[in-house]
């Protein structure tokens, strides 16, 4: 079965903090890695990573693909009030024909505290 | 550019009753439409998919149901709720026929609570 494992869950850090956020996979067919932030509704898209150790940057965020060790990070440096989120990991898998899918982990919860 | 609607965005119903929520994408044309669900302390669950009008893909057995009337039309529906139907449902779209390079755009969601 195929899996996406987020760690941590949760964590609370204070403002100016950097954090390492953790997605781990098994899924047969990969084709990319996407990260999304979801604060109180529509999850946002932040990266699609479909290299392995290519880092891709936007402002204090960045995120990097292990193709070979099947993981990936994203990092946040200086962390601010309005970074607390749930964060999403999702895989896009191909499942035939012209289809591609995505499965998705638990999500990790962060918390910035001022 | 485009965009995605759903309604409503909150719904209180009660077991046994019917439901019908709508998304709608403007903007681009045959889209690859997309239901999750997402139940509390849960990733996003894919329950289904559709490539084109009146092509449905069912990805868990459920009290669910979909449709596509039109080309950026999508609606998921039940007869009767159950409790475990409750959640957060999320509609996305993607690009057809480029999907392995595009994300999924997501809509703002309805937050459904059957009692």
């Amino acid at each position: 079965e195929d899996k996406v494992v987020q760690s941590p869950l949760s964590l609370v850090v204070h403002e100016g903090d950097t954090v390492t956020l953790n997605c781990s996979y098994e899924v047969t067919n990969f084709r990319s890695l996407l990260w999304y932030k979801q604060e109180k509704k529509a999850p946002t898209f932040l990266f699609m990573l479909t290299s392995s150790g290519i880092e891709k940057k936007s402002g204090r965020l960045s995120s990097i693909l292990d193709k070979k060790e099947l993981f990936s990070i994203l990092n946040i440096t200086a962390t601010q009030t309005g970074d607390s989120a749930v964060y999403l990991c999702a895989v896009k898998w191909y499942s035939g024909g012209s289809n591609y899918k995505l499965t998705f982990g638990k999500g990790t919860l962060l918390t910035v505290n001022p | 550019s485009q965009t995605i609607h759903q309604w409503p965005a909150t719904l209180v119903q009660p077991v046994g009753s019917p439901l019908s929520l709508e998304c709608t994408v403007e903007g681009t044309s045959n889209p690859n439409l997309y239901w999750y669900r997402q139940a509390a302390g849960r990733g996003l669950q894919l329950l289904f998919y559709s490539v084109g009008i009146g092509q449905i893909s069912s990805e868990v057995p459920q009290n669910l149901s979909a449709s596509r009337p039109q080309d950026r039309q999508f609606i998921l529906s039940s007869k009767k709720l159950l409790l475990s139907d409750s959640g957060f449902y999320l509609c996305a779209w993607s690009p057809s026929g480029t999907g392995e390079y595009y994300e999924q755009y997501f809509g703002p969601g309805t937050r459904l609570t059957v009692t």
